[in-house]
This record gives C-alpha cells, structure tokens and sequence, in this order.
C-alpha cells in the first residue's frame, strides 16, 4: 500500500514569493497527480507526470522517480492561488486507483 | 463539453434513510471513479466502474453502499440506512480510458449531511 507524504500541511505566503510544496511517496508508481482544491469545495486536476517535469503558466511540477519525490512550484503567487494542493499517486501500471496525500492548505496573502 | 456534473450538490438526509447520488461523466468518458472525502481528512477511493460493469469496488464499505453505471444515464452511488458517519463530501471523476493512462476529471462533489 503507498503512503503519500506532502509538507508543509499549512502554508501562509505573501504575494509575489515563489512557493514550493512536496510530495513523497513510499512505492514505485505509474504516474503522479497534482490536484487544485478550491475553497468552495471543487476539484482541478493540475498536472499528471510519469517524469521530467512539466509547466502551465505559473505552475511547474517536478517528479524525480528514484527519490520517489515530486515538487510543485509557483512562481509570482497571488491570493486567487489560495486553495488546497493535493498529491495523487497511481500505484504501479494497470493501476487506475488514486492515493491521496492530506494536502497543503496554501493562503497568500496581498 | 461539459465537465463532470454531480448532483444534487448537498444532500441532507436523516439517519436510516437512503441517499442517492448522481455523477454524468463528461462526454465520451466511460471511466468512472467515485472518492469520498471525510471532514479533516484526505479523499479515498470507493469504486471504479466501466458502462454497465464494476471494476473495483474495493475501497466501498461492505453494506449499505453500492454503484452501478448503467448503459444509459449517470452513475448512480448508493448509500442505503445512511448514519452519521457517512456524512462527507463524496466526489465523483471521469476519464476516457484507464485513469493510471489519462488525467482523471472531477465533478464539484456532493455533501451529504446526516441528521
């Protein structure tokens, strides 16, 4: 069974900092999954990566298969990015059920 | 295309009663996965399904809860005699194949209360 670690549980940011959140998890995997959980409840799946590292406009996620690690990074935050970040893993090939870390409640503050 | 829809998208029903909730996946998914999500802690897998079969149903407690995908309409998940403890937000997603291959989509989820 894979345990899904994220740090930190809670952060507070002020406008313009780059931000940094992690994810570590404990079995090797088939893809990896950052999901965006917005105040009101809903959920956006961010980023899907296997490896490398992938970009959308402020957003770049990074994965690195061998330290079973991956980052999520957004540069020149702003307050609409405050929301809950949450690391999804699919264990192994054929997998198709996610395993969720608890999230990263992030608030950015102008 | 429309995203996910879920609804009704708060529920409230009182212990013993049934809830019903509804997922139609976007057009052209006929992967369908349902999560619950417990007050304070992280979302779990419930059940996977294709048109018309169950694929997984590991993470469903073993009573009161069942899913089915029929060949025409939403995906319909089940609680029957509901208790308090099933109070969470429960989160229906879609995708076109498989979801270890392909981006899984979510709906806004359903929060069911119980009285």
């Amino acid at each position: 069974k894979n345990e899904v670690e994220q740090s930190p549980q809670n952060l507070t940011a002020q406008e313009g900092e780059f931000i940094t959140i992690n994810c570590s998890y404990s079995v090797g995997i088939s893809a990896l999954h950052w999901l965006q959980q917005h105040p009101g409840g809903g959920i956006v799946s961010l980023f899907m990566l296997s490896s490398g590292k992938k970009k959308h406009g402020r957003l770049i996620a990074t994965i690195n298969i061998q330290e079973k690690h991956s980052s999520l990074h957004i540069t020149a935050s702003h307050p609409r990015d405050s929301a809950v970040y949450i690391c999804a893993v699919n264990s192994g090939a054929g997998s198709y059920q996610l395993t969720f870390g608890k999230g990263t409640k992030l608030s950015v503050i102008p | 295309n429309a995203g996910v829809m879920q609804n009704p998208r708060h529920l409230v029903r009182r212990r013993g009663q049934e809830a019903r909730l509804r997922c139609s996946p976007m057009k052209g998914h006929s992967h369908v996965y349902w999560y619950r999500q417990l007050p304070e802690e992280g979302l779990k897998f419930m059940v996977y399904l294709q048109k018309e079969n169950i694929i997984d149903e590991s993470g469903m407690p073993k009573e009161r809860f069942s899913a089915e995908f029929p060949k025409e309409g939403p995906s319909i998940l089940r609680i029957q005699q509901v208790v308090r403890g099933d109070s969470a937000a429960y989160f229906c997603a879609s995708s076109p194949r498989p979801g270890d291959t392909d981006t899984q989509y979510f709906g806004p989820g359903t929060r069911l209360t119980v009285l």
